[in-house]
């Protein structure tokens, strides 16, 4: 079975500018959730997406911004963007059928960098 | 609110000893699930243990074995015969009915050959 798949892997942006990062769950996986990592905070929630919904966020600006196709493949999108944006952005997918307590598995992660 | 607290930022293990990340978890939620992500210098996190909240052995994998103690609220990390490619980030992760999966703030272990 293939895994996450996350394109771009790389990314250079000027502040203003917006962005958006595609992520592809393994086959039968409904649920993705996408994550920030920066080395002062950490690994943070984004949001999570299941057949379509999004069925929690975390606290971000609105400038962050998701969706789910009926495929289970994902976008995220960051408008206006910041310098602290600069960061890795990690998506994972489950399968979260009955229940949400299914391990995770994460893709390679898209590397934004904002100038 | 959930929370993970890894109170070690780094660790030092000597290469085929066992080493132990320490996990404490706070959460309000009865049921809920506890993982272990190892991320090497490549960035990729890589899935290595689960526990659920209602499993009543502590459960393990190869390796990697999680020690866990619900009445302290703990979810240590055991990794036996510790290896050089063990070395990287390990991260303690907590995930609730909420779908929201909560991380602490990772332990980096180095292995000493």
């Amino acid at each position: 079975k293939a895994g996450v798949t996350q394109t771009p892997r790389y990314l250079i942006k000027t502040r203003g500018q917006q962005v958006t990062l595609s992520c592809s769950p393994i086959s039968g996986h409904r649920s993705v959730s996408w994550y920030q990592q920066t080395p002062g905070q950490g690994l943070q929630f984004l949001f999570e997406y299941f057949s379509e919904t999004q069925r929690n966020k975390g606290n971000f600006p609105g400038r962050f911004s998701g969706r789910q196709f009926s495929n289970s493949r994902s976008e995220m999108n960051v408008s206006t963007l910041e310098l602290g944006d600069s960061a890795l952005y990690l998506c994972a997918s489950s399968e979260r059928g009955a229940t949400p307590l299914n391990e995770q598995f994460f893709g390679p992660g898209t590397r934004l960098t904002v100038l | 609110a959930q929370k993970i607290t890894q109170t070690q930022p780094g660790m030092f293990v000597q290469e085929k000893e066992a080493v132990t990340l320490d996990c404490t978890y706070d959460t309000s939620d009865p049921s809920y699930g506890l993982f272990w992500y190892k991320q090497p210098s490549s960035g990729e996190m890589i899935f290595l243990i689960y526990q659920g909240s209602y499993d009543q052995q502590n459960a393990t994998e190869g390796r990697y074995s999680l020690n866990f103690q619900k009445a302290r609220k703990s979810a240590n990390l055991v990794i036996s015969a510790s290896q050089l490619g063990d070395s990287a980030m390990y991260f303690c992760a907590t995930l609730t009915g909420g779908f929201k999966t909560i991380f602490g703030a990772g332990t980096r272990l180095f292995v000493k050959a």
